[in-house]
Order: structure tokens, then C-alpha cells, then sequence
């Protein structure tokens, strides 16, 4: 198994601001993915982060608005640029062991 | 036609009920299974996981996987109050890669 923690657990931010999330997992892992989990709507994968390579977005996310780190093998973050209400969502990391596991989320509020 | 497709409900059920849940999808390729609860404003909770076609029991929960059919379930014996969540299947190819996830379905037992 894996545990994964998330900072900040939740935010609210202004309009035009930019937000850093962290995930830590308590192991190292290859790979680390990031999902936006918007209002009343499941979990969307935004991206892919492999250690030492770039992020791999998926269709409709751009490196621009969400850009990633992953410096080592046991973290990660994501940045959200440019914030507008729109981007109020849950965003969590997760990890894959025997199974996915996630972290908590990060519960962000743009006025 | 979506990769994971799930019945979004809302289901409401008298408390000592049978639940059935269920997703079909239409990769052949998936071969890891999971089932996540989450409750309002939290992120998800692995319930249970399987790997290929077979069933898996854990207490009151049972999950089944049809592979020929490319379709899952997940059983709720005996549901309880505390039950009441949303309930979101997703799979992937591998324990590892990205896992794609159903649009969930909202439970609700009532006491």
C-alpha cells in the first residue's frame, strides 16, 4: 500500500492568483497522477508525472495552466495558474502499487 | 460512447437492503477493477479492488467482474445509514497506469 499526503488540504483563492499543491507518498513510486475532481462530477485525469521527464497532459490540459514538478521519487507538485472560478474543483494525487491509491485532495475555491 | 460508463442515480434504499452497483466499459484492455466510496466533501476511499474476471468478498461488500460482458458489480449486503455516499468504479490496464474512472453513483440508505 501506499500513503500519500496533500498540502494544502483547502484554499480559497483569488481570481488571476496562482496555487502550489504538494503530494508526498511514504515510498518511492515511478509514477504519480494528478485528477481534478469537479462539482457534482467524477475524477479527471489531468497529467501524468514521471520523475526526471516531463508531465504528460491529457486532452484538454495544458502545461501552461497546471504545471507540474516531480523532483524525486517520493513527491510531487501542481501548480494552478491563472485561477477563475472555473477551477474550483477537489485535486488530488495519486500513486499506483497493488492498486491506485490517492491522497486526500486539495479543496480549492476561486472567487 | 464514454470509456466506464455508470448508472449516476440517485439510488435510496431502506436500511438492511441489497445494493447492486453497477459499470460497463468498453476497453478490453482493462484488467485492474476498483470500487471508491466518497463521502460528501472528502476525496476517495478504496473499497475493494480486483484484478481480471472472478469475485471478491470483503464483509458485507462483493465485487464482481465480467470481463466477456465488460461489465462490474459491486454488492452491498445488509446496507447501513453509513453507507449513503457516492460510489465511483475505475479501471486501468495496469495497477500503475492511469485508472479511468465511472461518473459515480449516489447512495442513499435510509434509516
Amino acid at each position: 500500500s501506499a500513503v500519500i499526503s496533500q498540502k494544502p488540504s483547502r484554499d480559497i483563492c483569488q481570481r488571476g492568483t496562482s496555487l502550489t499543491i504538494q503530494c508526498q507518498v511514504d515510498s518511492q513510486v515511478t509514477m504519480m497522477f494528478w485528477y481534478r475532481q469537479q462539482p457534482g462530477q467524477s475524477l479527471t485525469l489531468i497529467a501524468t508525472a514521471n520523475q526526471g521527464s516531463e508531465a504528460t497532459y491529457e486532452s484538454g490540459f495544458v502545461i501552461d495552466k497546471f504545471p507540474i514538478s516531480r523532483p524525486n521519487l517520493t513527491f510531487s507538485t501542481l501548480t494552478v495558474s491563472n485561477m477563475s472560478p472555473e477551477d474550483s474543483s477537489i485535486y488530488l494525487c495519486s500513486v499506483g502499487s497493488d492498486t491506485q491509491y490517492f491522497g486526500p485532495g486539495t479543496r480549492l475555491t476561486v472567487l | 460512447q464514454k470509456e466506464v460508463e455508470q448508472d449516476p442515480g440517485p439510488l435510496s434504499v431502506p436500511e438492511g437492503a441489497i445494493v447492486s452497483l453497477n459499470c460497463t466499459y468498453s476497453n478490453s484492455a482493462f484488467q485492474y477493477f476498483m470500487w471508491y466510496r466518497q463521502y460528501s466533501r472528502k476525496g476517495p476511499e478504496l473499497l475493494m479492488y480486483t484484478y481480471s474476471s472472478g469475485n471478491k468478498e470483503d464483509g458485507r461488500f462483493t465485487a464482481q467482474v465480467d470481463k466477456s460482458s465488460k461489465y462490474i458489480s459491486l454488492f452491498i449486503r445488509d446496507s447501513q445509514p453509513s453507507d449513503s455516499a457516492t460510489y465511483l468504479c475505475a479501471m486501468s490496464r495496469t495497477s500503475y497506469d492511469k485508472v479511468i474512472f465511472g461518473p459515480g453513483t449516489s447512495l442513499s440508505v435510509i434509516p
